[in-house]
């Protein structure tokens, strides 16, 4: 029964490049949450998307950040135009429902460096 | 706003011994779930414990339990008989809005001989 998985697990990235991380959810799991963890700090939440949905955005940088979950494949974190303070670690969670009482599980995250 | 409050940075705990680390909340809904995780130097999170608001008991989960006091709005993990293998960041984790869930900004717990 695999866990969250996320790819790749390290991203260097010169400023003004793409970059591009993802998500698959546990089996069984729809509701996918990108969360952002800037050095000795905790995670921020930035999206919350279901199949093909975006249910709440409200943590996303208005700019050059974009997140998909398709009906098919794995969930996209998009960052365009990278620059230095986008570098942190990002992490993928997962839960069956959106209840506010479920476990939310965290794939090992993707750490990005900007040159 | 929601918000999730541990006043630790850090801690120090003889390997055997037990530790509490400190957590408090803040929210106004009526049902809503607490949990920790555990942040390891390899940097994954690995989920430790759940507790829902209207749980009678409080939650246990092998040498983990939590110490809820719903009217004080505190969860304090308690970890017994530590191991060296404890050594790791801890987050506190609280209701956040709609589904998002807040982080408390960590306890860095170190295990020593």
């Amino acid at each position: 029964n695999a866990g969250v998985m996320q790819n790749p697990r390290h991203l260097v990235r010169r400023r003004g490049q793409e970059a591009r991380l993802r998500c698959s959810p546990m089996k069984g799991h729809s509701h996918v949450y990108w969360y952002r963890q800037l050095p000795e700090e905790g995670l921020k939440f930035m999206v919350y998307l279901q199949k093909e949905n975006i249910i709440d955005e409200s943590g996303m940088p208005k700019e050059r950040f974009s997140a998909e979950f398709p009906k098919e494949g794995p969930s996209i974190l998009r960052i365009q135009q990278v620059v230095r303070g986008d570098s942190a670690a990002y992490f993928c969670a997962s839960s069956p429902t959106s209840r506010r009482t479920d476990t939310q599980y965290f794939g090992p995250g993707t750490r990005l460096t900007v040159l | 706003a929601q918000k999730i409050t541990q006043t630790q940075p850090g801690m120090f705990v003889q390997e055997k011994e037990a530790v509490t680390l400190d957590c408090t909340y803040d929210t106004s809904d009526q049902s809503y779930g607490l949990f920790w995780y555990k942040q390891p130097s390899s940097g994954e999170m690995i989920f430790l414990i759940y507790q829902g608001s209207y749980d009678e008991q409080n939650a246990t989960e092998g040498r983990y339990s939590l110490n809820f006091q719903k009217a004080r709005k505190s969860a304090n993990l308690v970890i017994s008989a530590s191991q060296l293998g404890d050594s790791a960041m801890y987050f506190c984790v609280g209701p956040g809005t709609a589904s998002k869930l807040t982080f408390g900004t960590g306890t860095r717990l170190q295990v020593t001989l």
